[in-house]
């Protein structure tokens, strides 16, 4: 199976300054038919996960503009321009590109 | 707008087994890839299988972790997917979540399971 490995797996961040979580595959997720299939979401507490980006930086509707998805290959990025209040909770990427789909981690943001 | 509703979790004894449900509205069942996934108590998130589409005959996939154990069918009739448990180990015990389509473009609310003598 596809490793995703996420760094930091933890990270406290100060209201309105910015973050960035690392999503790093043990192999190109750059598929045969041309795309790339890594995927974030997002999961506050108590509730359900909730997809963020597809396709490394398609957003999905009602994200905000302050999160951003970004890289190639092997190497990927989730940014958040200026962390709000709501943005508290898991973060996970995941994989499509090679059967059985896998998550990394999760990265836990909280507020310092 | 598209829904997801599990049931069916609860509180089982190891080696018992017990049906989930997954009811889908908001959009054409047949047409959408349907998904379980589960979440340990403060534990990552799993993939456990899948339905395909009407395009794609609805053949199911599942994870090595639960094959054998767990069957996956739906009834579109019903609009509706779900994931029957057999032989469940305590390792079972987590929060699983039905989503739509492969790359889990939305989520149910989940339902628990328990498994625990």
């Amino acid at each position: 199976d596809v490793v995703l490995t996420q760094s930091p797996l933890s990270l406290p961040v100060t209201l309105g300054q910015p973050a960035s979580i690392s999503c790093r595959s043990g192999q190109s997720l750059l598929h045969g038919d041309g795309n790339t299939y890594l995927s974030w979401f997002h999961q506050r507490p108590g509730q359900s996960p909730r997809r963020l980006f597809y396709e490394v930086s398609k957003r999905d509707s009602g994200v905000p503009l302050r999160f951003s998805g970004s890289g190639s290959g092997t190497d990927f990025t989730l940014r958040i321009s200026g962390v709000e209040a709501e943005d508290v909770g898991l973060y996970y990427c995941m994989q499509g590109a090679y059967w059985p789909q896998t998550f990394g981690q999760g990265t836990k943001l909280e507020i310092k | 707008e598209v829904q997801l509703v599990e049931s069916g979790g609860g509180l089982v004894q190891p080696g018992g087994s017990l049906r989930l449900s997954c009811a889908a509205s908001g959009f054409i069942f047949s047409d959408h890839f349907m998904d379980w996934v589960r979440q340990a108590p403060g534990k990552g998130l799993e993939w456990l299988g899948r339905s395909r589409n009407n395009r794609d005959g609805y053949i199911i996939e599942y994870a090595a972790s639960v094959r054998g154990r767990f069957t996956i069918s739906r009834d579109n009739s019903k609009n509706s997917l779900y994931l029957q448990m057999n032989s469940l180990k305590t390792e079972d015990t987590a929060m699983y979540y039905c989503a739509r389509d492969g790359d889990l473009a939305y989520w149910g609310q989940g339902t628990l399971v328990t498994v625990s003598s």
